[in-house]
């Protein structure tokens, strides 16, 4: 069954602080994992996306990794910014048609 | 610069009432989707569409209809409303398929069904 799991499923930082976000997925044949942020009450904004032969993408203080063999992916935030309390969610496609599937999302508070 | 944009915002119905949503983009993408998003689970798709005249069912399709009858805007309708139908809905439009490029959201709409 193709799934796409976020860890944790919140978090408090303070900021300017770091922290790192999980994403499991199982979803196959892949075709690429992307990141996105959602602010409260608005629309996702896409923050990375990687192919297979990807490793490594940086947005920013944003940086997403990616290990296609152990099917994992992390989303590091650098100095955290108030800005940065949202949720995000990451987002696993298929290849071929339109198998994408959305994972619950991270929801991220960032306290002064 | 307005991206996606849908409407309305807010809409309350009573079991039973129909409405239509709209989805308008300008940039010109072929793509368009309708999904809607649930507490605590991931946005989940409803129909979408790869070209004016085209529709397809997504992952929950029942309940929903949608038109595409320019380019531009993706319509999506509900017939007789349910409260299983309460949820908050997102457009996104693309340039190419889902599996190759990324997608831009409008800001959504916040239905209840009472």
């Amino acid at each position: 069954k193709n799934q796409v799991e976020q860890s944790p499923q919140s978090l408090i930082i303070l900021e300017g602080k770091n922290c790192t976000l999980q994403c499991n997925y199982t979803v196959s044949p892949f075709s690429n994992l992307r990141w996105y942020k959602q602010d409260t009450g608005r629309g996702p904004v896409s923050l990375t996306i990687m192919t297979f032969s990807e490793n490594t993408k940086s947005n920013g203080r944003y940086t997403a990794t990616l290990d296609a063999d152990t099917k994992q992916s992390s989303l590091h935030i650098t100095a955290s910014q108030l800005s940065d309390s949202a949720s995000y969610i990451c987002v696993v496609s298929a290849t071929g048609g339109f198998k994408t599937i959305f994972g619950a999302g991270t929801r991220l508070f960032v306290k002064a | 610069n307005a991206g996606v944009t849908q409407t309305p915002k807010f809409r309350v119905l009573k079991t039973g009432q129909s409405m239509t949503l709209l989805c308008a983009q300008d940039m010109n993408h072929e793509y368009m989707y309708w999904y809607r998003q649930d507490p605590g689970m991931g946005l989940r798709l409803i129909h979408y569409s790869v070209g004016e005249g085209t529709t397809a069912k997504g992952e929950v399709p029942d309940g929903y209809n949608v038109s595409r009858l320019k380019k531009q805007n993706f319509l999506l309708g509900l017939e007789s409303a349910a409260p299983s139908q309460t949820s908050v809905y997102f457009c996104a439009s693309s340039d190419t398929s889902l599996a190759k490029n990324i997608q831009y959201f409008g800001a959504g709409t916040r239905l209840s069904v009472l």
